[in-house]
């Protein structure tokens, strides 16, 4: 059972324009929502994270919008760069140096 | 570069064999996380190991087993290869367990043929 679901599988964007990227999740125990980014032939890099006590967290082009109620979380990517074409994913975990229950995964691809 | 190493980067061996991954955690971090990568059932987490102790086991079969050295360092053992093993294997490591981030190595490809 995928305890968080991600959405697209794939993504196309625009080199300029904003990328959406959708989580979904159902337990209600968990606290951290990170967000990584995976090139090709790399580890995951964390890129931003939230707890669910705030709605919106944002770290320069990076932003991640948060609401508890509906139990998802996504991230935007404002003025999308060739460069950040790679995987993304969410990521959920309960309290504090626990297992991470990952998303499946988002290969975005910035058209210049 | 997050500051976590693995060794090999790549790893070719047959069904039935048995390989040693190994992880440096980021200096000072105390815990270290493993994971596989793989396309159909994407990262999972295996275990986790804090200061040399086992604190969270998550989808690690039996025929794997890992742990952490005085040093920090921490080895996963696969034994029994299957074909159905073949992955990336990433670890992470965090300063303490209580710690959130996580920041990942680049990972060892495994083939089992």
């Amino acid at each position: 059972q995928q305890q968080v679901k991600q959405s697209p599988q794939s993504l196309i964007v625009q080199k300029g324009g904003i990328s959406i990227i959708n989580c979904a999740y159902e337990n209600t125990a968990f606290d951290y929502f990170p967000w990584y980014q995976q090139f090709p032939g790399k580890g995951p890099a964390l890129l931003i994270a939230i707890r669910p006590d705030v709605s919106e967290k944002k770290e320069g082009r990076f932003t991640i919008s948060f609401n508890k109620s509906a139990k998802q979380f996504s991230l935007h990517i404002m003025d999308s760069q060739p460069g950040d074409s790679a995987t993304y994913f969410c990521a959920a975990s309960i309290g504090t140096g626990n297992q991470f229950y990952f998303g499946t995964g988002t290969s975005l691809t910035v058209i210049p | 570069d997050s500051g976590v190493t693995q060794t090999p980067k790549h790893l070719i061996t047959a069904t039935g064999q048995r390989v040693t991954l190994r992880c440096s955690p980021r200096s000072g971090d105390l815990s270290v996380y493993w994971y596989q990568q793989s396309l159909d059932q994407g990262l999972q987490f295996l275990i986790q190991y804090y200061n040399g102790e086992e604190r969270a086991k998550g989808n690690i079969l039996e025929r794997f087993s890992a742990q952490q050295f005085p040093d920090l360092h921490s080895e996963l053992n696969l034994s029994s290869l299957e074909l159905g093993d073949s992955a990336l294997y990433f670890c992470a490591s965090s300063a303490f367990w209580s710690s959130y981030e996580q920041y990942f190595g680049p990972g060892t490809r495994l083939t089992v043929t």
